[in-house]
């Protein structure tokens, strides 16, 4: 299986803050990386696909980045509806695997 | 709009099977483009692919589960259903059932079921 490594395990943030949350692939995955948010009692919602598209209707602020086997999640002027988890996802090679998650609180 | 709902018992006995069926609405279980999908969820953790099955049946399933996971589809109900066997504590999640495409992301996602097992 592709392991998939996400850091950091917990962010906490100020409503404004910009944000970064990586996830580092065990292998190549080409461009085939996911970004969901997770809010308590929800089912995941894609933000962003394809490493760096941004899903229809997701604001502008959260953005998408890849550099080798190194993704990257950015988040500018955090609201507070922002303040959920997030996971990366792999959909290069079954089984689909996923980061562990980032819990984005409130400092 | 495509919609997923899953359904099934939310108490499973140890050693018994697990059964869910997700109820797909909005579209067409049959797009050849479309794969079906559960994934689960257990308390307080991250998320794992369980398997995949697309309109003419055809079957993935993870590695960690394959012996004992059993995904169909009935295209004329518009569903897709999971049977997990021999379940534990350790089964005990949030399963959840979704679409995706080719490589694509799992979008969208049904609302999710606890399914708890315990004696």
């Amino acid at each position: 299986d592709i392991q998939m490594t996400q850091s950091p395990f917990f962010l906490s943030a100020s409503v404004g803050d910009r944000v970064t949350i990586t996830c580092r692939a065990s292998q190549s995955i080409s461009s085939y990386l996911n970004w969901y948010q997770q809010k308590p009692g929800n089912a995941p919602k894609v933000l962003i696909y394809g490493a760096s598209s941004s899903q229809s209707g997701v604001p502008s602020r959260f953005s998408g980045s890849v550099s080798g086997t190194d993704f990257t999640l950015t988040i500018t002027s955090l609201q507070p509806g922002d303040f959920a988890t997030y996971f990366c996802q792999q959909s290069y090679s079954g089984p689909y695997t996923f980061g562990q998650g980032t819990k984005l609180e409130i400092k | 709009q495509l919609q997923l709902h899953e359904s099934g018992p939310g108490l499973v006995r140890p050693s018994a099977t697990l059964s869910l069926t997700c109820t797909v609405s909005g579209g067409s279980i049959r797009d050849t483009s479309d794969f079906w999908d559960w994934l689960r969820q257990a308390p307080g953790k991250g998320l794992e692919s369980i398997g995949t099955i697309n309109y003419d049946g055809r079957t993935y399933y993870n590695p960690s589960l394959k012996s004992r996971v059993t995904i169909s589809v009935d295209a004329s109900q518009n569903q897709f259903s999971l049977k997990l066997t021999s379940v534990t504590a350790a089964d005990t999640a949030v399963y959840y059932c979704a679409r995706h495409t080719s490589r694509g992301p799992y979008d969208p996602w049904g609302q999710g079921t606890l399914v708890t097992v315990s004696s």
